[in-house]
């Protein structure tokens, strides 16, 4: 299986920061990436997909780079309703991988 | 808009089957750009895919849980379902339903755009 590693498993920030999260993917994954922004109690929301490209809707604060192995999600001005946990997702492989997961926290 | 939802029992007992069941309103699951999925959350922990299924029956699963999972469909009810067979206190979890798109032979799925609300299942005696 393709194992995805995030980065850091948290962070604390301020409205207004820009907020950065990593993703390395265990082997290389073209741009076969999601990103998800999961709230408590809430189903995952996808955000980009195909590394980079915004899913409908979806504030355009919100960016998404890389392929190969390494990625990137890009909040460029937190809001408050971004304070959330948010998920890579591997569909390169039929078996399908998430990573660990990174909780945004108000600091 | 299509929604998708999730029902079945909230209390499981061990070694005995998790029955779920997605119910699919507002398009239909015969739909030759979609697979349905399943995916479950343990309390506090990641996200875990369990399999999907397209509309002809076609089915992809978790090696990890393989021996255990079967996924279902009903084009009649526009219905998709999961079983899970021998559980334990390990398979308590959140379970949602999503939709994803599937690209083609290689690259076989394309990312969960529409999930449900999820549901609750706890494996206890």
């Amino acid at each position: 299986a393709i194992r995805m590693t995030q980065s850091p498993s948290s962070l604390s920030a301020s409205t207004g920061d820009r907020v950065t999260i990593t993703c390395r993917a265990s082997q290389g994954i073209s741009s076969y990436l999601a990103w998800y922004q999961q709230k408590p109690g809430k189903a995952p929301k996808l955000l980009i997909y195909a590394a980079s490209t915004l899913q409908s809707g979806v504030p355009s604060r919100f960016s998404g780079s890389g392929s190969g192995t390494d990625f990137t999600l890009t909040i460029s001005c937190l809001q408050s309703e971004d304070f959330a946990t948010y998920y890579c997702q591997q569909y390169y492989s039929y078996l399908l991988t998430f990573g660990g997961g990174t909780k945004v926290e108000i600091k | 808009q299509l929604q998708l939802q999730e029902s079945g029992p909230g209390l499981v007992k061990p070694s005995e089957t998790l029955s779920l069941t997605c119910t699919v309103s507002g398009g239909s699951i015969s739909s030759s750009s979609y697979y349905w999925g399943w995916i479950r959350q343990p309390p506090g922990k990641g996200l875990e895919w369990i399999g999907s299924i397209y509309y002809s029956g076609s089915t992809y699963y978790n090696p990890s849980l393989k021996s255990r999972v079967t996924i279902s469909v009903d084009t009649s009810k526009n219905q998709f379902s999961l079983k899970l067979s021998s559980v334990t206190a390990a398979d308590t979890a959140v379970y949602y339903c999503a939709r994803h798109g599937t690209i083609g032979v290689v690259i076989i799925f394309d990312a969960f755009d529409i999930w449900g609300q999820g549901t609750m299942v706890t494996v206890s005696s």
